[in-house]
């Protein structure tokens, strides 16, 4: 199974809203609404902040959103801040009862 | 508090296998979740390896399906993994973590570092 594809970088300035995309195909991301994103600060675990596409869990800021469209899913920060600066992964399931990750976005705040 | 934790060792020769162990607190395996390993090598992204739930039932990556296994002791409350005939491309990160909802991760390991060397 090929890795979802994911912009190596995406960078902004604090205040401002950024989207990362993730792009799939109709076997993983366009035929479920079963993706979810992470954020990973540096020698850290990954942490789930999005999940069935626009869900966010407990304690999840609500800068954070998500949704989907056809084969491409996104994540959104709004109101950029310094701790977002950190790695991003999407994940989908797959048509073969398995789950896929994303190539990994880097988040640069300016 | 649920948590994980993964153990093994470090340090893994080529053509060996690789076994690691995550202990779960805080929760029971026995529930109806799945229990996932996810591994990183140094600089790279994250990738799928497999998951288990309490009864046994497995997936796996494709790519890896030849040289894994993953199973769950419920006696001990924890979960294993075991990767053979392992290369230097395996050396990497490895989580464990739970799954609550499809593709959702919701509590991880802290990681542990296995090195592929002689």
């Amino acid at each position: 199974q090929s890795a979802l594809t994911q912009p190596a970088s995406v960078s902004g300035s604090p205040g401002q809203s950024i989207t990362i995309s993730c792009t799939g195909t109709s076997g993983d991301v366009g035929g479920y609404y079963f993706v979810s994103w992470y954020q990973q600060h540096p020698g850290k675990a990954p942490k789930l902040i999005i999940y069935d596409v626009s869900n966010r869990p407990s304690g999840v800021s609500n800068r954070f959103s998500g949704s989907k469209s056809g084969n491409t899913a996104s994540l959104t920060i709004s109101g950029l801040r310094a701790e977002d600066e950190a790695d991003y992964y999407c994940s989908s399931y797959t048509s073969s009862d398995t789950d896929v990750f994303g190539t990994g976005t880097k988040v640069t705040v300016l | 508090q649920v948590q994980l934790r993964e153990s093994g060792p470090g340090l893994v020769k080529p053509s060996g296998t690789l076994s690691l162990t995550c202990a779960v607190s805080g929760d029971s395996i026995n529930r109806a979740n799945w229990w996932t390993w996810v591994r990183q090598p140094p600089g790279k992204g994250l990738e799928w390896i497999g998951e288990t739930d309490h009864s046994d039932n497995t997936k796996y990556n494709p790519s890896l399906k030849s040289r894994v296994t993953i199973s769950v002791d419920k006696s001990k409350n924890r979960f294993s993994l075991r990767l053979n005939s392992v290369t230097a491309a395996d050396t990497a990160v490895y989580y464990c973590a739970r799954r609550f909802s499809a593709v959702a991760y919701d509590y991880w390991g802290q990681g542990t570092l296995v090195t592929v060397s002689s």
